[in-house]
């Protein structure tokens, strides 16, 4: 993904429903992707990660999905908590030398009690 | 917590001056990479230290420079500030070059007036 503008996207919905964010990277050969949540005045935080030999990975309340067809990578939280309210970052990069991490834009979600 | 620490936590300089910040590794990873964080975008990548060499660069001028010490601690010099270097700089650590899971610290938050 590539960050553009000062605006996010933002997700609102209510306290106890599933939260769905969604991501499109730009590059092909990226093989590893992470979903990261900063908070307010906070670093970003490790949530999941998962390969490009794998299509799916669960977690806790989580679940990555990739597509690599469509470049596409979508984060889903179940039964969404007022603790959950972040911004959320996905971030890829691919095997090389230096791991760096490209990030996307970034999606504000809003929990509403 | 990540275990990676930055110091200090906010910073205040004026144009053209220098700025030093710095950044403990958690332990067992020697490896640390820098990132700037504008406000309403994603992190972008500065450079990566591996076992004290500089291992890759992202797009920012020679004026961004820095060091990693033989306890994988590592530092960030910004020479002849500008306005547009005000932003959150974030470090974070990983057990390997190689390894893509990155860990990262609170940030500094940098205002340059």
């Amino acid at each position: 993904g590539e960050s553009v503008g000062l605006h996010l996207p933002t997700l609102s919905v209510q306290e106890g429903d599933n939260s769905i964010i969604n991501c499109a990277y730009s590059n092909s050969a990226s093989d590893y992707f992470i979903w990261y949540k900063q908070e307010s005045g906070k670093g970003p935080q490790f949530i999941i990660d998962i390969r490009s030999n794998m299509d799916k990975r669960q977690g806790q309340r989580v679940t990555v999905l990739l597509n690599k067809t469509v470049k596409h990578l979508s984060l889903q939280i179940a039964a969404t908590q007022p603790g959950d309210s972040a911004v959320y970052f996905c971030a890829d990069t691919y095997g090389g030398a230096t791991n760096k991490l490209i990030f996307g834009t970034g999606t504000l979600l809003a929990v509403q009690p | 917590e990540t275990g990676v620490t930055q110091s200090p936590t906010h910073l205040i300089k004026t144009r053209g001056q220098q700025v030093t910040l710095r950044c403990s590794s958690q332990s067992g990873h020697n490896t640390v990479s820098w990132y700037q964080q504008a406000l309403g975008q994603g992190p972008q990548f500065i450079f990566q230290y591996y076992r004290e060499e500089e291992n890759g660069r992202g797009n920012f001028p020679p004026r961004f420079s820095g060091l990693q010490f033989p306890n994988y601690s590592s530092e960030l010099n910004v020479n002849a500030l500008e306005l547009d270097d005000s932003a959150l700089y974030l470090c974070a650590s990983s057990r390997d070059r190689k390894q893509e899971t990155q860990y990262f610290g609170p940030g500094t938050r940098l205002l340059v007036l």
